[in-house]
């Protein structure tokens, strides 16, 4: 069965830190791996990486993947308090079922003031 | 061009009652994903359906639960005799076609009492 592990489980940091949040994952025929920022709302799409060490990067947030270690990190530079939210790591696999995504139970994100 | 809508945001029924959650998708989306969030859990996956047919029902529980897309209007995620398990947050997601990007709604709040 597909497993993904999110840490840490919450995090509360002060505006302008930098944090990084880490995703692990166990996949039979890994097609890709998903973040989205869940806030009280939909969860919306962040990144999709398929390929190893190649950065993905929009605006303060960027995030890389090692396939060969199983796991991906979403960092978030100078942090601000509308980056509070729960982030979610989903993962693809590539068999009859990739429709399905597998997420993880996400980091909660506080940023204070 | 509107997101995905579901409705209603929050739903509140009493043990043995009935809900329906609507899921309206994307215009041009053809595909909808039903998934759900227990506290402390990571969304998982319940069913998939293409208009008037369902692909995937794997995720679904054996009883009391039900999906349909049809031909004409939303799709409905049907619970009967709802249990207090049954609590939890209801997501729909839709895309263009079968493994493409899946872009989410904002979910409904189930809470039975």
């Amino acid at each position: 069965e597909d497993k993904v592990v999110q840490s840490p489980l919450s995090l509360v940091v002060h505006e302008g830190d930098t944090v990084t949040l880490n995703c692990s994952y166990e996949v039979t025929n890994f097609r890709s791996l998903l973040w989205y920022k869940q806030e009280k709302k939909a969860p919306t799409f962040l990144f999709m990486l398929t390929s190893s060490g190649i950065e993905k990067k929009s605006g303060r947030l960027s995030s890389i993947l090692d396939k060969k270690e199983l796991f991906s990190i979403l960092n978030i530079t100078a942090t601000q308090t509308g980056d509070s939210a729960v982030y979610l790591c989903a993962v693809e696999n590539s068999g009859g079922s990739n429709y399905k995504l597998t997420f993880g139970k996400g980091t909660l994100l506080t940023v204070n003031p | 061009n509107a997101g995905v809508m579901q409705n209603p945001r929050h739903l509140v029924r009493r043990r043995g009652q009935e809900a329906r959650l609507r899921c309206s998708p994307m215009k041009g989306h053809s595909h909808v994903y039903w998934y759900r969030q227990l506290p402390e859990e990571g969304l998982k996956f319940m069913v998939y359906l293409q208009k008037e047919n369902i692909i995937d029902e794997s995720g679904m529980p054996k009883e009391r639960f039900s999906a349909e897309f049809p031909k004409e209007g939303p799709s409905i995620l049907r619970i009967q005799q709802v249990v207090r398990g049954d609590s939890a947050a209801y997501f729909c997601a839709s895309s263009p076609g079968r493994g493409e990007k899946l872009f989410f709604g904002s979910g409904t709040q189930l809470s039975v009492l």
